[in-house]
C-alpha cells in the first residue's frame, strides 16, 4: 500500500544512453511532481503536473522530458545522459497546486553516470 | 535563491537530549512546512504551520513560527537515536513551488 512508489531504485548507466524513472500515486492526489536532490542534499523542483497538466517547468535541459498519462502517473524521460545528471530523482504528489497542502514523497531514483 | 535556510547544518546530541533546528526565509509566507529524511529514503512531511499560526505540535515535536522574525524552529524533546535524519523547512512561492532549505543533519547518539 505504498503511497508514491518510483522505479527504478537505482539506475547505473552510460553517459550519452536514455533511460527513463516511473511514478505512481495511488492518494488519490491531483498534482505530481519531479525533484532533484544533489550531494549535497539540496532538493529543486524540475517538474510539476495537475491533472495531466504541465504547470511547473524549471529551466531544465530539455533532455529531460515529463509525461503523465494519468493524474495517478507521472513519467521522467532523460535522453543523451551526462555526467552531472548523477543525482537522486524525487517523485512526489499533493493534493492543489498552491503549495498549502503537504507533499508526499516517494523513496527516490538513485542515478549514477559511469 | 532558497527561501528556507536551516541552522545548523549539523547537529550531534546524545539520546534524551532536546534538538532545536531553525529555519529562516525572506519574503512573506502563507504556510511553512517541516520534513524529515531518512537516509537512502524520501521526504516525509511532518507539520506545517500556517501564517496565522504560532505554535504546532505534534507528538515530541514542536514547531513555532514567528513571522515578524521571518524564522521557524523545530523542536524534537526526548530525542532518540531514530530520530538521526535530516530536517528540511519549505515554504510554497507565489507559484506554489515548495522551496527547499538546505536542511540540518541531526545525529542523536545512544
Amino acid at each position: 500500500d505504498t503511497a508514491v512508489s518510483q522505479t527504478p531504485k537505482y539506475l547505473v548507466t552510460q553517459m550519452g544512453n536514455d533511460k527513463s524513472i516511473k511514478c505512481e500515486q495511488n492518494l488519490g492526489h491531483d498534482t505530481m511532481y519531479w525533484y532533484k536532490q544533489d550531494s549535497k542534499k539540496f532538493l529543486k523542483i524540475m517538474f510539476s503536473y495537475n491533472n495531466k497538466e504541465l504547470i511547473i517547468n524549471e529551466t531544465v535541459p530539455n533532455r529531460f522530458s515529463p509525461k503523465s498519462p494519468d493524474k495517478a502517473h507521472l513519467n521522467l524521460h532523460i535522453n543523451s545522459l551526462e555526467l552531472g545528471d548523477s543525482a537522486v530523482y524525487f517523485c512526489a504528489s499533493s493534493q492543489g497546486t498552491v503549495g498549502n497542502q503537504p507533499q508526499h514523497f516517494g523513496d527516490g531514483t538513485r542515478l549514477s553516470i559511469l | 535563491s532558497q527561501q528556507g535556510e536551516e541552522d545548523p547544518q549539523a547537529l550531534s546530541i546524545q539520546e534524551g537530549e532536546n534538538a532545536t533546528m531553525n529555519c529562516s526565509y525572506k519574503t512573506s509566507i502563507n504556510n511553512l512546512q517541516w520534513y524529515r529524511q531518512n537516509s537512502g529514503r524520501g521526504l516525509v512531511h511532518l507539520i506545517l504551520i500556517r501564517s496565522n499560526e504560532r505554535e504546532k505540535h505534534s507528538g515530541r515535536l514542536r514547531v513555532t513560527l514567528d513571522t515578524s522574525k521571518k524564522s521557524s524552529s523545530l523542536l524534537i524533546t526526548a530525542s532518540r537515536a531514530a530520530d538521526t535524519a535530516s530536517y528540511f523547512c519549505a515554504k510554497p512561492n507565489q507559484g506554489g513551488k515548495l522551496i527547499f532549505g538546505q536542511g540540518t543533519e541531526l545525529s542523536v547518539k545512544p
